[in-house]
């Protein structure tokens, strides 16, 4: 079975800081990796996706990840943090089913405040 | 559509009730999901349906649960004799279905906020 772990459920940052969000799976095979935010009454936007080549993967709004395959982690980053960033942030991984899409399973998510 | 639709946006009933959720993913997607996203349990895998496939059912909580898909487009969840763990918001999600990569991105519904009283 495949799961999540994302260990901070609450990270703090000053606008303009750096961010690193932690993401923890643990999948038998290749895995299908996701990163989604969602705002407060929002449904969930994608941000970046891994699925093979790069390991580095670029997303929207100036996000990126880096898949480690020997630490298992898919962790999120961003070079300086606006206010407008301040969300709950999901990781998710996914699952081949006979070679098309399955099931996503999301770790419980950590909530990003932005102070100025 | 340009995006996943979910109605109605907010849904208020009381314990013992039956409710519908409906989903319209975005046209010409063949994949559909539904997961549930509640303060106790975070965001849950419920059902998914793949082209003319048997749905995956694997994460339905209780046979109160059932959903179905008409015509290969909009998909109803219902809810029977709804209790108060029920309360939480019904996500649905869309896929285009095809074998590779980008057909593994889901997009999200803005849900449904389920109140039972």
């Amino acid at each position: 079975a495949q799961s999540v772990t994302q260990p901070d459920i609450h990270i703090t940052v000053s606008e303009g800081a750096s961010l690193e969000l932690r993401c923890n799976y643990s999948y038998g095979a290749t895995p299908y990796l996701f990163w989604y935010v969602q705002s407060p009454g929002q449904g969930l936007q994608l941000l970046l996706k891994y699925f093979s080549g790069d390991t580095l993967v670029q997303g929207i709004k100036g996000f990126e990840a880096e898949f480690k395959r020997s630490q298992s982690s898919f962790n999120l980053r961003k070079p300086s943090v606006h206010w407008s960033d301040a969300a709950e942030y999901f990781c998710a991984v996914g699952a081949l089913n006979t070679g098309t899409a399955s099931k996503l399973t999301f770790g419980t998510g950590t909530r990003l405040q932005v102070t100025l | 559509g340009a995006g996943v639709s979910q109605s109605p946006s907010n849904k208020v009933t009381e314990k013992g009730k039956d409710v519908e959720l409906r989903c319209d993913p975005i046209s010409g997607h063949t994949a559909l999901y539904w997961y549930r996203q509640s303060l106790g349990q975070g965001l849950e895998f419920l059902i998914y349906f793949q082209g003319n496939s048997a749905p995956d059912k694997s994460g339905l909580p209780s046979d109160r649960f059932s959903a179905e898909r008409t015509g290969g487009s909009v998909s109803t969840l219902t809810i029977q004799r709804t209790q108060q763990e029920d309360s939480a918001v019904y996500l649905c999600a869309s896929s285009s279905g095809r074998v590779g990569g980008p057909s593994y991105e889901q997009y999200f519904g803005p849900g449904t906020r389920l109140t039972v009283t």
